[in-house]
């Protein structure tokens, strides 16, 4: 497709287990962004990957979160010994390169932790 | 710490009002977002504004940058039931890589 894509939709686990998540980018977007989202609330910065640079790293809340860019494309966010507190809506998005460029969204996944 | 002040947190309204939607911050941004946003999607793109003082329409919305580009306001001309959404504002900072996200508005138009 043309969009942001990212997988799963939902993901229900228990605590303490481990979960990934996927972001397939915009082809061509050199720029991607992993945020957080609380029911009805704005957006929390988590990390940004930009073309072959070092991630910015500065939004992920603790070491139980990592994030990865394999060949400057699809993007998977790591979420160790998940905790309920991690319990929320995980957005991708991806922009064409320049700070001021539209972010693309996907939908999101939705991460309920029992 | 909550860069980014929405007001007000939630709107119901009805068909053919108007309405203004604030976004407040004490820092400086090098531009600011709007995005407008619906159950279960991600967010979608309004408009950016990039200059102090700047105003642009889109359609029956209005958007103004502070002269300081510390705070922005969004002004919804006869409301229409597909306004409904959480608008949400984004500040990019002046350095790093961070939009920073404003709290949300929760529109609600009542046809």
């Amino acid at each position: 497709g043309a969009g942001v894509s990212q997988s799963p939709s939902n993901k229900v686990t228990e605590k303490g287990k481990d979960v990934e998540l996927r972001c397939d980018p915009i082809s061509g977007h050199t720029a991607l962004y992993w945020y957080r989202q609380s029911l009805g609330q704005g957006l929390e910065f988590l990390i940004y990957f930009q073309g072959n640079s070092a991630p910015d790293k500065s939004g992920l809340p603790s070491d139980r979160f990592s994030a990865e860019r394999t060949g400057g494309s699809v993007s998977t966010l790591t979420i160790q010994r998940t905790q309920q507190e991690d319990s929320a809506v995980y957005l991708c998005a991806s922009a064409g390169g320049a700070r001021a460029q539209p972010q693309h969204f996907g939908d999101g996944t939705r991460l309920s932790i029992l | 710490t909550q860069l980014l002040e929405q007001s007000p947190q939630f709107l119901s309204i009805q068909e053919g009002e108007n309405l203004t939607v604030y976004c407040n911050s004490s820092s400086v941004f090098s531009s600011l977002q709007w995005y407008r946003q619906e159950p279960g999607e991600g967010p979608v793109l309004l408009v950016t504004v990039v200059t102090g003082g700047e105003v642009k329409k889109l359609k029956r919305l209005t958007f103004q940058f502070g002269d300081a580009r510390k705070d922005s306001s969004l002004h919804i001309t006869a409301a229409q039931p597909g306004d409904t959404g959480l608008y949400l504002c984004a500040g990019a900072a002046n350095t790093g890589n961070q939009f920073y996200f404003g709290t949300g508005t929760s529109l609600t138009v009542i046809p």
